[in-house]
């Protein structure tokens, strides 16, 4: 049984550039979070994408955007990159908001460099 | 807006040298507190969910509770193989899509 899976799980980018994560969710989630994890700080949750939508946002600006597909994968898209947005970006997929089994599955993540 | 502190930032244990951490939060009305263990390099592991004030829950060498304001998670008898950082989370009851995480404790157990 895979796990959530994402990809690229590393990557360099400049100031100014654009970047896509991506992620595929455990089979049988259908829900799909995004986190960022700085350095020696816990995840800050950026966004949560169930049924294709957007369903609520962390305090993350419009630079930060995603998208959930028909089979439940999910992107996350980041504009105009910061050095401050250098950070491991972590995927977790779980069953819907609401359910009574209520774990979070996470992926090993994408670290991002911007220099 | 829902707080999370956990104490220590660090901990360095020999091995079998029992230990607790703590994980005290701030959230007008709690669906759940959860731990997790996150490696070097590696995404979080679920260990525990709970739920309400006097619950318990154990696997292995790790034992969590829960009170109205902290939780712990009790380690007893470490190995080399639990060092880890150990992440506390809380979900708001109104509130079902995100987790607010402490910054974690890291573990370190010395053979």
């Amino acid at each position: 049984d895979a796990g959530v899976t994402q990809s690229p799980t590393h990557l360099i980018k400049t100031r100014g550039q654009q970047v896509t994560l991506r992620c595929s969710p455990k089979s049988g989630h259908d829900t799909v979070s995004w986190y960022q994890q700085a350095l020696g700080q816990g995840p800050q949750f950026i966004f949560q994408y169930y049924e294709e939508e957007e369903r609520q946002r962390g305090n993350f600006p419009d630079r930060f955007s995603g998208h959930q597909f028909p089979n439940y994968s999910s992107e996350l898209n980041v504009n105009a990159l910061l050095l401050g947005d250098s950070a491991l970006y972590l995927c977790a997929s779980s069953l819907a908001p609401g359910s009574a089994n209520e774990k979070l599955f996470f992926g090993s993540g994408t670290q991002l460099s911007v220099l | 807006e829902d707080q999370v502190t956990q104490s220590p930032e660090a901990l360095r244990l020999q091995e079998g040298e029992s230990s607790s951490l703590n994980c005290s939060y701030t959230v007008s009305g709690l669906r759940g507190l959860f731990w997790y263990r996150q490696d070097p390099g590696k995404g979080p592991e679920f260990l525990f969910t709970l739920y309400s004030a006097g619950e318990e829950k154990e696997k292995e060498r790790l034992k969590a509770t829960l009170t109205k304001k902290e939780s712990f998670l009790h380690i007893t008898a470490p190995k080399p193989e639990d060092s880890a950082t150990y992440l506390c989370a809380v979900r708001h009851r109104s509130n079902d899509y995100k987790l607010s995480f402490g910054a974690g404790t890291t573990v370190t157990v010395r053979a």
